[in-house]
Parts: C-alpha cells; sequence; structure tokens
C-alpha cells in the first residue's frame, strides 16, 4: 500500500503570503496526485488534478508540482477565502489521502 | 450529466449490520471502477474499497477488511457496501465515487452512526 506523508498539519499565514504544502509518497506516484480544499461543513473541492492541472474555475494563484514521491501545492498569494484544511490524494495505485494542512489566519 | 447517489445510510447499533447503495447514471457504469471512501466528523478522508468494473479485482483498507463487503450490479447500475460487525470509528460520511484519469469522482455521501 501507498502511504502518503503531507506537511505541515497546521500553517499559520496572513492574506498575500505565498503558501507551499508538500505531500511525499512512499513509492512513485507517476504524478497521479490530487489536491483538495474543504471547509467546514461541505464536500471537498478538487483544486489540481495529476500534479498539474488546474481545475476548471479554480483561481490561478493555486498550482501544482512535483514528480516521483515529492508534491507541492502552492497558493501564490492568500486571500481570505482560502484559509481552509487542503489534502493530497494519490490515485495511482487505489487511494490514499494525506492526513491534512489546516490553513489558518495569522 | 455524471450522478452518483448513495442511500441506505442511518442510525445502527454497535455490531449490527448496514447495506450502502450508490445508483450512478449519466455514464456507462460498466465501464468504471468504483469506490467507497469515508470522512469520520471532524477527520480526514479514508479510502474503504474498490472495486474493478467487472467485479474481478476487489480491494479493501485495513480498517474494514473481513467486515466490509464490496459489490455492484451493472444490469443496475448500482454499487454496494455491506457493512457488518459495526463499530463506532465506522461512525462517517460514505462516499461512493467512480475512478477516473484525473482522480475519483464522487457524490454527496450518506451518513452512517454507529451508536447504541
Amino acid at each position: 500500500d501507498i502511504q502518503m506523508t503531507q506537511s505541515p498539519s497546521f500553517l499559520s499565514a496572513s492574506v498575500g503570503d505565498r503558501v507551499t504544502i508538500n505531500c511525499k509518497a512512499s513509492q512513485n506516484i507517476n504524478k497521479y496526485l490530487n489536491w483538495y480544499q474543504q471547509k467546514l461543513g461541505e464536500a471537498p473541492k478538487r483544486l489540481i488534478y495529476n500534479t498539474n492541472n488546474l481545475q476548471t474555475g479554480i483561481p490561478s494563484r493555486f498550482s501544482g508540482s512535483g514528480s516521483g514521491t515529492d508534491y507541492t501545492l502552492t497558493i501564490s498569494s492568500l486571500q481570505p477565502e482560502d484559509f481552509a484544511t487542503y489534502f493530497c490524494l494519490q490515485h495511482n495505485s487505489l487511494l490514499t489521502f494525506g492526513s491534512g494542512t489546516k490553513l489558518e489566519i495569522k | 450529466e455524471v450522478q452518483l447517489v448513495e442511500s441506505g445510510g442511518g442510525l445502527v447499533q454497535p455490531g449490527r449490520s448496514l447495506k450502502l447503495s450508490c445508483l450512478a447514471s449519466g455514464f456507462t457504469f460498466s465501464n468504471y471502477g468504483m469506490n467507497w471512501i469515508r470522512q469520520a466528523p471532524g477527520k480526514g478522508l479514508e479510502w474503504v474499497a474498490s472495486i474493478s468494473s467487472s467485479s474481478s479485482y476487489i480491494y479493501y483498507a485495513d480498517t474494514v477488511k473481513g467486515r466490509f463487503t464490496i459489490s455492484r450490479d451493472n444490469a443496475k447500475n448500482t454499487l454496494y457496501l455491506q457493512m457488518t460487525s459495526l463499530r463506532s470509528e465506522d461512525t462517517a460520511l460514505y462516499y461512493c465515487a467512480r475512478r477516473t484519469h484525473s482522480g475519483p469522482y464522487w457524490g454527496q455521501g450518506v451518513m452512517v452512526t454507529v451508536s447504541s
């Protein structure tokens, strides 16, 4: 089974900051890595699929990168609506979710 | 339009059983692998089980292996999850999800609460 290690678990930042969230897979996942945003009481929203493909309707301040076992979500300039929980998902072999990053206002 | 509609959730006592269903529409159900995913209240998401398009390949998370059974009826466009020996830690919102090249596409979910 593939394990996903997501970091950090918590992130405190200010509006306008650039932030990065990382996911490391226990083996090569061939860029089959998605990023999701979830707000309290809502269903997860897909932001990025297959490492670097922006979901339709998602602002361009969100971007993804990576290969092999290491992947990154970058938010270039935080907006007030971006404070939420983010998690990664590998779908190369079955499904494994990252443990989540709670992004809070500093 | 792709639709996945889960049903069968509710309140159940520990040790009892429950069967979830997921009715698919808007695509050729028999062509796609399917998954069950769950999210406990205040927790992250957890993959539960997967089944291939023809039911030839079935996989389970260790947390449910031996207690849950995933199945499908392609003639009825329906995915199932039979849950037995339920525990409080199985309390979660359960999502049915279609496998796609860009990752799982999931429905709105159905709540299962295990409590006495």
